[in-house]
């Protein structure tokens, strides 16, 4: 069965600070991972995806996320941490047990604090 | 203009009483889902629409029955609601999934449901 993991509850980091926030996965075959973030009160946002290709992917507001099959992670990094960015982060991989459901099973989410 | 809405913001009521959750997308995608987020922000998939057909159902207690009047809408009511369905429902939607995995699941900002 495909899972995902985020070891951390809580990551705190000063404002201009290089940030990472940890996710490692199980799979079988080739997986798809997401990272979504969530503002208090608010829907999640999309961040970034890995399908194939490059192992460091580039998404929206800074973040971008290196997949690395051989650790079976995909730690989501930002070089300079803003204080808006404190946040609830999710790490997310397709489920492909079931054919093309587009099931999403995510992380338990970490939340990060960014502190002036 | 939204991409993906959800109506009610917020809804309060009391056990035994049934309510629903309406979901618009304006994406044009043919897929959409209901996520339940718990009070530890654990997200989970409830369901999943193919263009109006069911296609996930993930051991959902039958007294959440969603329906989808077209591939713009997919509701969810809940009959007779107990405590535990308090959480954050979230709808989302994205293109049909495919074996490229590539698709993007979009978020609504959720339906923050009280059962009291």
């Amino acid at each position: 069965a495909q899972s995902v993991a985020q070891p951390e509850d809580q990551v705190n980091v000063a404002e201009g600070n290089p940030l990472t926030v940890k996710c490692t996965y199980s799979v079988s075959g080739n997986p798809y991972l997401f990272w979504y973030v969530q503002y208090p009160n608010r829907g999640l946002q999309f961040l970034l995806k890995y399908i194939t290709g490059d192992n460091l992917v580039k998404g929206s507001y800074g973040f971008e996320a290196e997949f690395n099959k051989s650790q079976t992670s995909f730690h989501l990094k930002k070089p300079s941490a803003l204080v808006s960015d404190s946040a609830l982060y999710f790490c997310a991989v397709r489920d492909k047990g079931s054919s093309n459901t587009g099931k999403l099973i995510f992380g338990q989410g970490t939340t990060l604090q960014v502190k002036p | 203009d939204t991409a993906v809405s959800q109506t009610p913001k917020y809804l309060v009521t009391q056990m035994g009483n049934d309510k629903s959750i309406k979901c618009e997308q304006n994406l044009g995608h043919d897929t959409m889902y209901w996520y339940k987020q718990d009070s530890k922000k654990f997200l989970k998939i409830m369901f999943s629409y193919n263009n109006k057909e069911l296609i996930i159902n993930e051991t959902v207690p039958n007294r959440f029955s969603p329906k989808s009047p077209d591939k713009a809408h997919l509701n969810l009511h809940i009959n007779s609601l107990e405590l535990g369905d308090s959480a954050v429902y979230f709808c989302a939607s994205s293109e049909i999934p495919g074996t490229s995995g590539s698709e993007t699941q979009y978020f609504g900002p959720g339906t923050r449901l009280l059962v009291l």
